[in-house]
């Protein structure tokens, strides 16, 4: 049981390029989200899905998309890649939250991106 | 959307002490409220978490505080050791955005021995 895998696990791009994270998990998770984690400024919701097939923006967006075409894995792509997405990228994923309201998030290892 | 404030943003104290990491949230309907555990270099991990049913939720040394009225919840870490130095995250959910947590913007915790 790996829990939530992604790939790569560093990266450094020129500015223009174009790259594609993914994400994986194995714990049959319905929500799955892309954080940027930058100094003082926390972990910040990029996009989100709440199922196969469905992604909704998060507080983050600009410049990024996803895709989420089977339901355990989620993926983030960078069209042209700035400067400013010098970030550490993290994926997490949890059971659909209902009316409970909340539960467990689980993250995967980070991506360490650098754009040049 | 949620808004959570966390205080204080750096936090130095001596082996054996306790700790007390304070937030604040905007949205009164929110009901779920997750302490995370950042070790440098490694991913966060959830240490404690409580709803808004319960006003305390305690685990060995590490206990959590809710005031639902006043709108803020805290993270207490009673006798402190060396291996507590890292960096915590208050989250609360978000319950208008398909219940997404939004983090406060972290804690680093430094335990000297």
């Amino acid at each position: 049981n790996a829990g939530v895998t992604q790939t790569p696990k560093f990266r450094v791009l020129k500015t223009g390029q174009s790259m594609t994270l993914l994400c994986a998990q194995d714990m049959n998770h319905e929500y799955m989200y892309w954080y940027r984690q930058d100094p003082g400024m926390g972990l910040r919701l990029i996009h989100y899905s709440v199922g196969e097939g469905t992604t909704a923006k998060g507080e983050v967006p600009d410049g990024y998309n996803v895709s989420r075409l089977k339901k355990q894995n989620f993926l983030l792509g960078l069209e042209s890649a700035a400067p400013s997405q010098t970030s550490v990228y993290f994926c997490a994923s949890s059971y659909s939250a209902g009316t409970r309201g909340g539960t467990e998030a689980f993250f995967g290892q980070g991506t360490r991106l650098t754009v040049v | 959307g949620e808004n959570v404030e966390q205080h204080p943003s750096t936090l130095s104290v001596q082996e054996g002490d306790s700790a007390v990491i304070k937030c604040t949230y905007s949205d009164s309907a929110s009901n779920y409220f997750p302490w995370y555990k950042q070790e440098l270099g490694k991913r966060p991990q959830l240490i404690i978490d409580i709803r808004s049913n319960v006003g305390e939720k305690k685990d060995q040394r590490i206990a959590v505080t809710l005031n639902k009225t006043a709108k803020h919840f805290s993270l207490h870490i009673t006798e402190t050791q060396p291996e507590d130095s890292a960096v915590y995250f208050c989250a609360a959910i978000d319950i208008w955005g398909y219940s997404t947590l939004t983090f406060g913007k972290g804690t680093m915790l430094l335990v000297s021995p």
